[in-house]
């Protein structure tokens, strides 16, 4: 049974960079499928931020791109994302997520964790 | 980017009934590039739906979906308890950004 776990800092200060991890466990990541983060403000609504092969290929969502970093660990199984300069407006519970095999759409989700972002 | 519109924003039904949620691409997906999502309070978003009609792994067979281009439909043939929750539509037909739609929130009425 595939399992992701999300883990990091649950606050982080403005201008400073947000990172997290996701544990995957139950299957290889080395073995395929894209790995991603999903991003839900408070009450609102998903926001897909960019997704990583095993390879280190991406697809990153064009309005973060430039703030964005994923990167994959193969030999412990994570992968993880940076989210530099932070705002307020980034506030919010991060998912991490596994790309279907069949199209960019996602089938199996961490249970999320809460990003603050405050001084 | 394409934007989609769910709707209505807030659907009030009781136990039994059907319940139909829209979601409208700004423009064409392609002919099926569409999945719907369930989010109960506290909870990660569970996939129900993908190319727009097929049921993901273990969905009942009371939720269906339909459509193609720009416009979509999820009906939930006859509502039980554990149906109320947000769902959202997510269009994966283009290049990134795969978008998602605001989200329709079905109540109990």
């Amino acid at each position: 049974q595939v399992q992701l776990q999300e883990s990091g800092p649950g606050l982080v200060k403005p201008s400073e960079t947000l990172s997290l991890t996701c544990a995957v466990s139950g299957y290889f990541i080395s073995s395929g499928y894209y790995w991603g983060w999903i991003r839900q403000p408070p009450g609102k609504g998903l926001e897909w931020i960019g997704s990583i092969y095993h390879s280190g290929s991406t697809y990153y969502n064009p309005s973060l791109k430039s703030r964005v970093t994923m990167s994959v660990d193969t030999s412990k199984n994570q992968f993880s994302l940076k989210l530099s300069s932070v705002t307020a407006a980034d506030t919010a519970v991060y998912y991490c997520a596994k790309r279907s095999g069949y199209g960019w759409y996602f089938d199996l989700w961490g249970r999320g964790t809460l990003v603050t972002v405050s001084s | 980017e394409i934007v989609l519109t769910q709707s209505p924003g807030t659907l009030s039904l009781s136990l039994g009934e059907r319940a139909t949620l829209s979601c409208r691409a700004s423009q064409s997906v392609g002919s099926s590039y569409l999945a719907w999502y369930q989010q109960k309070p506290g909870q990660a978003p569970r996939l129900l739906i993908y190319g727009a009609s097929s049921r993901a792994t273990g969905i009942p067979d009371r939720f269906s979906g339909s459509g193609s281009g720009t416009d979509f439909t999820l009906t939930i043939s006859r509502l039980e308890p554990e149906d109320f929750a947000v769902y959202y539509c997510q269009q994966y037909g283009s290049s990134p950004p795969y978008s998602f739609g605001q989200g329709t929130k079905l109540e109990i009425k």
